[in-house]
């Protein structure tokens, strides 16, 4: 089925372990993001990458990396996890219509828990 | 959208009663406003959008409505059914906002009783 696919949907690692979260999407939309979703936060943007080989930080990208080669895959990468980066992770996805509306379409999420 | 904080604003319904979802947005600028309804496990799911040239818009049995001199924005659920039980987000982006960005409010949950 076309859509915003996350995988894993679970994933459990160590500190200082590298982790990569993994996001596809079939519509071809230009642009992709990356949430981060905490009780109490709400949902705060890590990264976001508006084509292939274009990313930048949003609000809270310490500790992430992210990559855009292909349009439709956006990868996040925690290169030494953290205790505090336990989080639901959300990838989402939108195309900028005519007008300026930019409706989010959101994967599943992941639910990593550094231990 | 504004931060609520530790506790998520809860708003109890009766099955069959209207709704209302209340948001404060703090930024003069913002031009477009969204409601994502978030269930239990499952990534935020597009409700309705408007832009700030209007200030009421329908789905079905959804309502937005926008009221720019305060910076309030509204979700009104008619008939409220328990598949509405879920978490509402209201997000807004400002006009030449670098990288289509939306910023999302911390959130109501929503419960239906019965």
């Amino acid at each position: 089925d076309a859509g915003i696919t996350q995988s894993p949907r679970y994933k459990i690692t160590e500190t200082g372990r590298q982790v990569t979260l993994m996001c596809h999407q079939t519509w071809s939309h230009s642009y992709m993001f990356w949430y981060r979703q905490d009780l109490g936060h709400g949902l705060r943007l890590i990264y976001y990458s508006a084509a292939a080989d274009i990313t930048d930080k949003g609000e809270v990208p310490d500790g992430y990396v992210v990559s855009r080669s292909k349009t439709e895959n956006f990868p996040l990468t925690l290169e030494s996890a953290t205790r505090s980066q336990t989080s639901v992770y959300f990838c989402a996805s939108s195309e900028l219509l005519q007008g300026g509306s930019e409706k989010l379409f959101f994967g599943s999420g992941t639910q990593l828990s550094v231990l | 959208g504004e931060s609520v904080g530790l506790h998520l604003p809860t708003l109890s319904v009766q099955e069959g009663d209207n709704s209302i979802i209340n948001c404060a947005y703090s930024n003069s600028a913002s031009d477009y406003f969204i409601w994502y309804k978030q269930e239990s496990g499952k990534g935020p799911q597009f409700i309705i959008d408007i832009r700030s040239n209007m200030d009421k818009r329908q789905g079905q049995r959804v309502t937005v409505l926008l009221n720019k001199t305060v910076k309030h924005l509204s979700l009104q659920i008619a008939a409220t059914q328990p598949g509405d039980s879920a978490v509402y987000f209201c997000a807004e982006n400002a006009a030449g906002a670098a990288g289509n960005k939306l910023t999302f409010g911390g959130g109501t949950r929503v419960l239906v009783k019965p």
